[in-house]
């Protein structure tokens, strides 16, 4: 079975730049979930999506981040214009359910913004 | 106070030790518990989920404390393999999973 795909797995970028990273959650998996994870943190929750509505999205800086998941399938995440504190890993996850199930996590993008 | 507190260690062990890691949460609702490992540069993966009766997979042990609100792992006869970060992760309001910011093992031969 495949599992979560994120790209790019790396991506450097100047701060007020923009930047997307894609997802491809498990087959079938009604639920997608973006973390992000500074160094030395655990993965703090961004935005939850069952399908394609939004579930919680209130950690996400709606400011200059956004996402969207298009035929609740694959997902984008955008920043824009990004901020030196927006360095982290951005990783993506799905599951078949809510909380009680097991979330597979994808290898994550590591971004960098100088 | 934050949601899942975990003690960040590093905790350095030699092979073959037994050790225990502590996580507390703050939310009384929570219903749903485990412990997620994650490698250095490696997205997390379940390790097991922690059950109200306690549970055992193998070297490892979960155990969880309703009344004082804090979860427990145990690993005996630790492997070199086992050298890791090791998440707490609580349900929050919501369904939300909060991950604690996670206790690093590292085991010595």
């Amino acid at each position: 079975e495949a599992g979560v795909a994120q790209s790019p797995r790396y991506k450097i970028i100047e701060k007020r730049q923009s930047v997307a990273f894609w997802c491809n959650p498990i087959s079938g998996h009604a639920t997608l979930y973006w973390y992000q994870q500074i160094l030395g943190q655990g993965p703090k929750l961004l935005i939850q999506f069952q399908n394609n509505g939004v579930v919680d999205d209130s950690q996400l800086p709606k400011d200059r981040f956004s996402a969207e998941r298009l035929k609740g399938v694959d997902s984008t995440l955008k920043i824009q214009p990004a901020k030196l504190e927006d360095s982290a890993v951005y990783l993506c996850a799905s599951s078949p359910g809510f909380s009680l199930y097991e979330q597979y996590f994808g290898p994550g993008t590591r971004l960098t913004v100088t | 106070r934050k949601e899942v507190e975990q003690d960040p260690g590093p905790f350095n062990v030699p092979e073959g030790a037994t050790v225990a890691f502590n996580c507390t949460y703050s939310n009384s609702a929570s219903q749903s518990f485990f412990w997620y490992r994650q490698d250095c540069r490696k997205e997390p993966k379940l390790l097991m989920s922690v059950y109200s009766s306690g549970n055992e997979d193998g070297r490892f042990t979960a155990q969880l404390n309703r009344a004082s609100q804090y979860i427990s792992l145990l690993i005996r006869d630790s492997k070199l393999s086992d050298s890791a970060t090791y998440l707490c992760v609580v349900n929050s309001y919501g369904n939300k999973l909060v991950f604690g910011a996670g206790t690093i093992l590292r085991v010595k031969s």
